[in-house]
């Protein structure tokens, strides 16, 4: 079946544009995470949905950042007046039942955004 | 001092090399996940696990709860296994924690 997808794959935005990102996880699945990961660093937590609950947020840098999931599917995440440090590439990840680390996580390809 | 830790940081081998990758965290954890990177940037999860060992294949991740240590084996190396292993810890419903990622590269 269809795995987890990201749109754009590319984005090349001018400093203090907005942008958002999106991400299809796969269906079924009730939690899904965003992560971002910085040239040469490893994964950064930023959020996470499971169903209805409260998203945990406790990852966002700074309040540029804010994600919505709609309808428990499809997710965009949106940074506001971009910096150049929030160049990165941007991951998304699903999983079937459990959020946090309960439960085997399903990992989109990615968007890299360039702020120039 | 980061909550995860892995060693070593890069890894060069040959082919057939029976190749080891630690991870050490200081926190209580529910489960243990090691991830694969590809050159090309995909993640693929390998193991999710919480006790004893998993073995899938040519690789094989062992966790000693007490220790607070995992590792990860691959056997038999080969030049395909080339890419970042990331180990990541979970507690309940919260967040994964990871590691910074040990870099394989084998040779033929």
């Amino acid at each position: 079946g269809a795995g987890v997808s990201q749109s754009p794959s590319n984005k090349v935005t001018e400093k203090g544009k907005d942008v958002e990102l999106r991400c299809d996880p796969i269906s079924g699945h009730t939690a899904l995470y965003w992560y971002r990961q910085s040239l040469g660093q490893g994964l950064e937590f930023l959020i996470y949905f499971q169903g209805n609950s409260a998203p945990d947020k406790s990852g966002l840098p700074s309040d540029r950042f804010s994600a919505e999931r709609t309808g428990g599917s499809v997710s965009t995440l949106t940074i506001q007046r971009t910096q150049q440090e929030d160049s990165a590439v941007y991951l998304c990840a699903s999983s079937p039942r459990l959020a946090g680390g309960l439960d085997e996580q399903y990992f989109g390809p990615g968007t890299r955004l360039t702020v120039t | 001092k980061n909550e995860v830790e892995q060693s070593p940081q890069n890894l060069t081998a040959q082919e057939g090399e029976f190749i080891t990758i630690n991870c050490s965290y200081s926190v209580g954890i529910s489960a243990l996940h090691w991830l694969q990177q590809h050159p090309g940037g995909g993640i693929v999860s390998l193991f999710m696990l919480s006790s004893g060992k998993k073995k899938h294949g040519r690789l094989i991740a062992t966790i000693n709860i007490q220790e607070k240590h995992s590792s990860l084996h691959i056997t038999a190396s080969h030049p395909r296994d080339s890419a970042v292993y990331i180990c990541a810890v979970g507690l309940g419903r919260r967040a994964l924690t990871f590691g910074s990622g040990t870099r394989l590269q084998v040779q033929p």
